[in-house]
């Protein structure tokens, strides 16, 4: 069964280091997103990806987030100036239209951003 | 703000018994709905979703009621098992309003007494 993997499973970073966040979503899928979620909080959503742009933004993908899709495989999330409070949980997703109706969207398993 | 959220944190449920968890959300203009399962270590796992036109959708074991009068969603488990012991999330949708994202809520913890 396909699914979208996730990779490191676990990154601890010093606070103020870029980090990489990479994703490989399922293959002829067509949307890509970002979420976090910070211990114990709800998941939370960053951003959308679509035909090799951003569809859409939270507001906490700010300056310091960025998101990259270098080639037709990996789906990367980029966190310039780590910050103690950016430790969470992150998830990356993919559907094979807009999520919505009858569309599922897929989560792969996270990576576990520490800062400290 | 509009907001989706739960009404109870933990549930703990005999082996065997029926679940139900409870979710309210605020924005009347969602129109699609889903239930995910967060198990420990794992990403949101899709279980069931509906849509605004309607008001009961079952899946196996499974069954998601939406109440829009009173903005409420719930989520029924039939017979729960040990293997239903997770983070349970709803989720809403507003696609009128084109590529939305999931708004999740903050997720109802299910334990499953043995």
């Amino acid at each position: 069964e396909p699914e979208v993997t996730q990779t490191p499973s676990h990154q601890v970073t010093q606070m103020g280091q870029e980090v990489i966040l990479r994703c490989v979503p399922i293959s002829n899928h067509l949307y890509f997103y970002w979420y976090r979620q910070i211990l114990g909080q709800k998941v939370e959503f960053l951003v959308s990806f679509y035909n090799n742009e951003i569809s859409e933004k939270s507001e906490i993908f700010d300056d310091q987030f960025s998101v990259e899709r270098p080639d037709g495989s990996n789906f990367t999330l980029k966190i310039r100036s780590t910050k103690l409070e950016d430790s969470a949980m992150y998830f990356c997703a993919s559907s094979r239209t807009t999520t919505g109706l009858n569309t599922e969207a897929f989560f792969g398993q996270g990576t576990r951003l520490t800062v400290v | 703000g509009e907001s989706v959220g739960l009404h109870l944190p933990t549930l703990s449920v005999q082996e065997g018994d029926n679940s139900i968890i409870n979710c309210a959300y605020s924005n009347s203009a969602s129109d699609y709905f889903i239930w995910y399962k967060q198990e420990s270590g794992k990403g949101p796992q899709f279980i069931i979703d509906i849509r605004s036109n309607m008001d009961k959708r079952q899946g196996q074991r499974v069954t998601v009621l939406l109440n829009k009068t009173v903005k409420h969603l719930s989520l029924q488990i039939a017979a729960t098992q040990p293997g239903d012991s997770a983070v349970y999330f709803c989720a809403e949708i507003t696609c009128s309003s084109g590529n939305t994202p999931l708004v999740f809520g903050k997720g109802t913890r299910l334990s499953v007494i043995a």
